[in-house]
């Protein structure tokens, strides 16, 4: 079964307004963290945000928040006031404490390809 | 800048070659995840040290090994090289103490397999 499932190949959206990408996840694992990596046309991996199992409130970075639904699964970004900048394919990932904690390896969605119109 | 430094940036090869790719972690960071993204797979986690020591594997190939150095640099080493190796393959970082830590990711080495 899929972890992490990003349900949006493309989405569009127009300069200055908001957009959300979709995440679900899957996990038994009580602790967990949840991550939001852009990848723009250029290759690089650049992390977003970070949402953690046990947080009480949903995460914020700059125009970057986090809708996290703990009891749905579920931890879309929402980026606020578009800009072409933002272009990019979108990544959601997760983290599984496991056993030990100490594997911390990310288990990546296929990604969002988002495309912001002037 | 992620402070994640993969040499080399592109690397073009024949099937059946071996090739190494080369990371430099974040100073600080004592561990590193070797990842593999591809048209048709995505992104996937291939192989996770700390500290010099192997932590974790995920799908990688008998014909793919890798290693951490004493000075914490890392090398992926894969051989008998095929076309569907072609892929971007990113190393990250993490100081690997907390389970929110970030991982960071390198600029990337993508291989061609021609």
């Amino acid at each position: 079964a899929q972890k992490i499932t990003q349900t949006q190949p493309g989405m569009f959206v127009q300069e200055k307004e908001a957009v959300t990408l979709d995440c679900t996840y899957d996990t038994s694992d009580p602790s967990y963290g949840l991550f939001w990596y852009k990848q723009p046309s250029s290759g690089e991996m650049i992390f977003l945000i970070y949402q953690g199992s046990y947080d009480q409130q949903n995460a914020t970075e700059g125009r970057y928040s986090l809708n996290f639904q703990k009891a749905r699964k579920s931890a879309n970004l929402v980026i606020s006031a578009s800009q072409l900048g933002d272009s990019a394919m979108y990544f959601c990932a997760m983290r599984e404490w496991g056993s030990g904690g100490s594997n911390y390896k990310l288990t990546f969605g296929k990604g969002t390809l988002l495309t912001v119109n002037p | 800048d992620s402070g994640v430094t993969q040499t080399p940036k592109h690397l073009i090869t024949a099937t059946g070659q071996r090739v190494t790719l080369r990371c430099s972690p974040r100073s600080g960071d004592l561990s590193v995840y070797w990842y593999q993204q591809s048209l048709d797979q995505g992104l996937q986690f291939l192989i996770q040290y700390y500290n010099g020591e192997e932590r974790a594997k995920g799908n990688i190939l008998e014909r793919f090994s890798a290693q951490q150095f004493p000075d914490l640099h890392s090398e992926l080493n894969l051989s008998s090289l095929e076309l569907g190796d072609s892929a971007l393959y990113f190393c990250a970082s993490s100081v690997a103490g907390d389970l929110g830590n970030e991982q960071f990711f390198g600029p990337g080495t993508r291989l061609t397999v021609l």
